[in-house]
C-alpha cells in the first residue's frame, strides 16, 4: 500500500464551481497533513496546513481531515482559470519525514 | 530572509560526469530535505538532516548520490557518475521544526538536471 494516495485526474471543474481534492494515506499514527499547489515546471507551494481532526478555511480554500478514515480532502471554491495546477497532498508521519502523493492535476474549464 | 535558494536551477551534464548542488534553507530552519521529482510524479524522498545530523537516506537511492549539511546550514546534494536516468528535478526544502506542529516544509526553485 503507498503511503500517500492521490487520483492522478485530471479533474476538471468549472470556473466559479467548487474543486474538491482527494487523499488517503497509510500510517495511522501520522500527525500534520499539507496541500501543495504545483504549477507546471514551477517548485511545490504551500496553500494549507491542517493537524486536527475537522475542517480550516483560508480564503478559498478549505481543508478536512477525518483521522479516524485516514483521509484529507482540500476544497476549492469559486474556482479560477488560475487554481488550475497540480495539487499534492503531503504527510508527516511517524518515520520523521514528509512524504508526498503523485498529486491530482485540476482544470478549471473557463 | 527571502526564502528557500537553490543554485544552480538547471544543469546540462554529459553521462559519467560528476555533479554538486547547494541549498541555502530558510534561516534557523533546523530541518532540510531533498527530494527528486520527475514528470507526473510527486516529489520522492531522498534524504534528510536535523540541523547538521543526516537522519535517512531512502533506501532507493544509490551509493552515486551523497548529500551534506556541515553546521547545520547550507546543504549539498552530490551525484557521482551521472546516468540518463538521474534526470530529473531536485527539490530542497527547510521546515522549521521537526514533530508536532510547525513541520511544514518550504521548497526552493528547485535544480532541473538534464544528463545527455
Amino acid at each position: 500500500q503507498k503511503e500517500v494516495e492521490q487520483n492522478s485526474g485530471p479533474l476538471s471543474v468549472p470556473e466559479g464551481a467548487i474543486a474538491s481534492l482527494n487523499c488517503t494515506y497509510s500510517d495511522r499514527v501520522s500527525q500534520s497533513f499539507f496541500w501543495y499547489r504545483q504549477y507546471s515546471g514551477k517548485s511545490p507551494e504551500l496553500i494549507m496546513s491542517i493537524y486536527s481532526n475537522g475542517d480550516k478555511e483560508d480564503g478559498r480554500f478549505t481543508a478536512q481531515l477525518n483521522k479516524a478514515s485516514q483521509y484529507v480532502s482540500l476544497l476549492i471554491r469559486d474556482s479560477q482559470p488560475s487554481d488550475s495546477a497540480t495539487y499534492l497532498c503531503a504527510v508527516y508521519g511517524r518515520d520523521d519525514k514528509i512524504i508526498f502523493g503523485k498529486g491530482t492535476r485540476l482544470h478549471i474549464l473557463p | 530572509d527571502t526564502g528557500v535558494s537553490q543554485d544552480p536551477r538547471h544543469k546540462i551534464t554529459k553521462r559519467g560526469q560528476n555533479v554538486t548542488f547547494r541549498c541555502d534553507p530558510i534561516s534557523e530552519h533546523n530541518r532540510l530535505y531533498w527530494y527528486r521529482q520527475t514528470l507526473g510524479q510527486g516529489p520522492e524522498f531522498l534524504t534528510y538532516f536535523q540541523n547538521e545530523a543526516q537522519l535517512e537516506k531512502s533506501r532507493l537511492l544509490s551509493n552515486r548520490f551523497s548529500a551534506e549539511r556541515p553546521k547545520g546550514s547550507f546543504s549539498t546534494l552530490e551525484i557521482q557518475r551521472t546516468e540518463q536516468g538521474d534526470s530529473a528535478m531536485y527539490l530542497c526544502a527547510s521546515s522549521p521544526r521537526a514533530g508536532g506542529r510547525n513541520t511544514e516544509a518550504f521548497f526552493g526553485q528547485g535544480t532541473r538536471l538534464t544528463v545527455v
